[in-house]
């Protein structure tokens, strides 16, 4: 079986500040893995997946997160945050793509 | 097309009572999921459907807890004689799927909160 453990439940950080939000799974097999946004009273919406390839991927809004097979861990990061990146962030992981497994989030907020 | 919707985006009903919720997913898409979600947790499998066939079920999915897709296309979840544990953010996803082992993530719906008082 596939878990995911989120290390942090919150975190503040200061607007231009770098931040990382820090995911560990756990799986004997190869996985694939995302990452979730989650704004208040909004459904999740899909930040950056590693499927295969590079290590390292981006999202649009400046993201990152490198695959680390040998810690498995898959980190989240961005090196300015602006206020409007305070959300909940959810770490995933998923075998087949049919069902995913979820941390129990990250509560990132950017103080001005 | 607007998205993965779900209605209705709220619903507050007694113990006991019947309840249905309803997921339009993306037209084009033939997999839609159904998760859970509590306060302070990740989102938690229930059930997928591709097309109108449900493949998998979680041990979460009471019997009390029936999910259909008659024609492919949209979805409901009912849980009978609810209870307060049952209190959640139900959320609504789908995908399009074409081969196995494809990880493409899915697209959320904003979900359903249910409190049962």
């Amino acid at each position: 079986a596939q878990s995911v453990t989120q290390l942090d439940s919150q975190v503040p950080v200061f607007e231009e500040a770098p931040v990382e939000l820090r995911c560990n799974y756990s799986s004997s097999v190869s996985v694939y893995l995302f990452w979730y946004v989650q704004y208040p009273n909004q459904g999740l919406q899909l930040l950056l997946k590693y499927l295969s390839g590079s290590t390292l991927v981006e999202s649009i809004n400046g993201f990152e997160a490198e695959f680390n097979k040998s810690q498995t861990s898959f980190h989240l990061r961005k090196p300015s945050v602006h206020i409007s990146d305070t959300a909940e962030y959810f770490c995933a992981v998923t075998l087949t793509g049919n069902q995913f497994y979820f941390g129990t989030g990250t509560s990132l907020t950017v103080i001005p | 097309d607007t998205g993965v919707s779900q209605n209705p985006r709220h619903k507050i009903t007694k113990r006991g009572q019947n309840v249905t919720f309803r997921c339009d997913p993306i037209s084009e898409h033939n997999r839609l999921y159904w998760y859970r979600q509590t306060l302070g947790q990740g989102p938690e499998f229930l059930t997928y459907f591709q097309n109108e066939a449900q493949l998998e079920k979680s041990r979460l999915l009471s019997d009390r807890f029936s999910a259909e897709r008659p024609k492919g296309s949209f979805s409901t979840l009912e849980i009978q004689r609810t209870e307060q544990g049952d209190s959640a953010m139900y959320l609504c996803a789908s995908s399009l799927f074409m081969f196995e082992r494809q990880a493409d993530g899915y697209t959320f719906g904003s979900g359903t909160r249910l409190t049962v008082v």
